[in-house]
């Protein structure tokens, strides 16, 4: 089975500080791909990045980075700068090959103050 | 291209009666997804379709839930009757590829059931 794990509940940062949202997954694929979404207040859902279990680069757009880690499997992704409108829930999810769906973490709810 | 619509936004209901939400994926996507996200369950999956068939309903909480894709470009979530305890905010998504793909979501119906 698979399992995605977004230990912090909560967090709160003042603008400009950087940040990292933790997310650690369980699956016994060997052949997996892991997601990061944002729902900002106004609740929609918005995909952000994509990852196989291929391939261990980390990714950099703009002020957002990931970095992933199958030694610990982890994909933790880090926001550089933040601003105010970075506030929004981040959803962590895996999809495997067997299972053929994507699971979600709960979620981290980012607030950002000016 | 536009993105998955989803109607009602909105629902406003007493307890008992029919509920219909209606989802209309991306063109050319062949995986579709019914979430529903509670602040207790955070974001769970209630059922998905690949190519316009069922493929895994065990979210499905109830009988009383029951979800059609009559073709590709259209499918609905029912429940009957509903109960308080349906209130959430319903989401559809769509996939190019259920196992590789991200998920685009609609922008949600927002179901309260008094």
């Amino acid at each position: 089975a698979q399992k995605v794990t977004q230990a912090q509940t909560e967090i709160s940062v003042v603008e400009k500080e950087d940040v990292t949202l933790d997310c650690v997954y369980e699956t016994r694929d060997t052949t997996y791909y892991l997601f990061w979404y944002k729902q900002p207040p106004s609740g929609e859902l918005v995909f952000l990045i994509r990852r196989n279990s291929f391939d261990e680069q980390n990714e950099i757009s703009g002020r957002y980075s990931w970095n992933f880690q199958k030694s610990t499997s982890s994909f933790n992704f880090t926001i550089t700068a933040s601003q105010v409108v970075d506030s929004a829930v981040y959803f962590c999810a895996l999809s495997d090959t067997n299972a053929g769906k994507s699971t979600f973490g709960d979620g981290t709810t980012l607030t950002v103050k000016p | 291209d536009a993105g998955v619509i989803q109607s009602p936004r909105h629902e406003v209901t007493e307890m008992g009666q029919e509920v219909t939400l209606r989802c209309k994926p991306i063109s050319g996507h062949n995986s579709l997804f019914w979430y529903r996200q509670t602040m207790m369950r955070g974001l769970e999956l209630l059922i998905y379709f690949n190519n316009n068939v069922p493929i895994d309903d065990s979210g499905m909480p109830e009988d009383r839930f029951s979800a059609k894709m009559p073709n590709a470009s259209f499918s609905t979530l029912k429940i009957q009757p509903s109960e308080p305890r349906d209130s959430a905010v319903y989401f559809c998504a769509s996939s190019l590829d259920r196992y590789t793909g991200e998920l685009f979501f609609g922008e949600g119906s927002r179901l309260t059931v008094l």
